[in-house]
């Protein structure tokens, strides 16, 4: 059974920080996916991950990927107010045309 | 392109009640999922359908059920409603599978009193 284990699950920071959030799998997996949750909103898509070694970025985020750790991470450049949201990370468990989800990371970035 | 649209987006109910809530995917979209989000237990896989199909599960009582129209439109169903299942219900749909990239709809908040 496919398990996604975020950490941290909390993280208040500074802004002008940088920081990352890890995300590990249990399982092979072909995509991993990074989603946002603004307080009291919908979950939006980050970043897809495909491949071995694939580097996303936009902004002050950047999503890599390692499948042969079984890790991503979102890394946060330069933390700004706005990037205060709640990140998730989801993994494709190949054969059951689902999504693992983890828990979440709650980031808090103070002015 | 319309995103994701959800009805309602707030719901009151009482204990022992029952409730529908419905999704309309982005066009073209044939793969809907549901979820449950709570403080507690963070967001949780309900069910996906596909072609009106219902092709995954999650681990839910019978008292959650759903269905999907032909035109990917889907709703789902929670029958004898508890305290605990008071949460925000989030649709999502994607084109093939929910191992696509998935959007969100807005959400339903579901308080049960």
């Amino acid at each position: 059974e496919l398990k996604v284990e975020q950490n941290p699950l909390f993280l208040s920071m500074q802004e002008g920080k940088n920081y990352t959030i890890y995300c590990n799998y249990s399982t092979t997996s072909d995509r991993l996916y990074w989603y946002r949750q603004d307080p009291g909103k919908s979950l939006e898509s980050l970043f897809v991950l495909l491949s071995n070694g694939a580097v996303k970025q936009e902004g002050r985020l950047m999503a890599s990927l390692d499948t042969k750790a079984r890790l991503s991470t979102l890394h946060i450049t330069a933390a700004v107010h706005d990037l205060s949201a709640t990140y998730f990370c989801a993994v494709d468990e190949d054969s059951n045309y689902q999504l693992i989800w983890g828990a979440g990371t709650k980031l808090i970035i103070k002015p | 392109k319309a995103g994701v649209t959800q009805t309602p987006r707030y719901l009151i109910k009482t204990r022992g009640q029952q409730v529908t809530l419905s999704c309309s995917p982005i066009s073209g979209h044939r793969s809907v999922s549901w979820y449950q989000q709570t403080p507690g237990q963070g967001l949780q896989f309900l069910f996906e359908y596909f072609s009106e199909t219902q092709r995954n599960k999650g681990n839910f009582p019978g008292r959650f059920s759903g269905r999907q129209f032909s035109n990917s439109r889907s709703e789902m169903n929670v029958s004898t409603l508890e305290l605990g299942d008071s949460a925000l219900y989030l649709c999502a749909s994607s084109l093939a599978t929910s191992a696509d990239t998935q959007y969100f709809g807005p959400g339903t908040r579901l308080t049960v009193l």
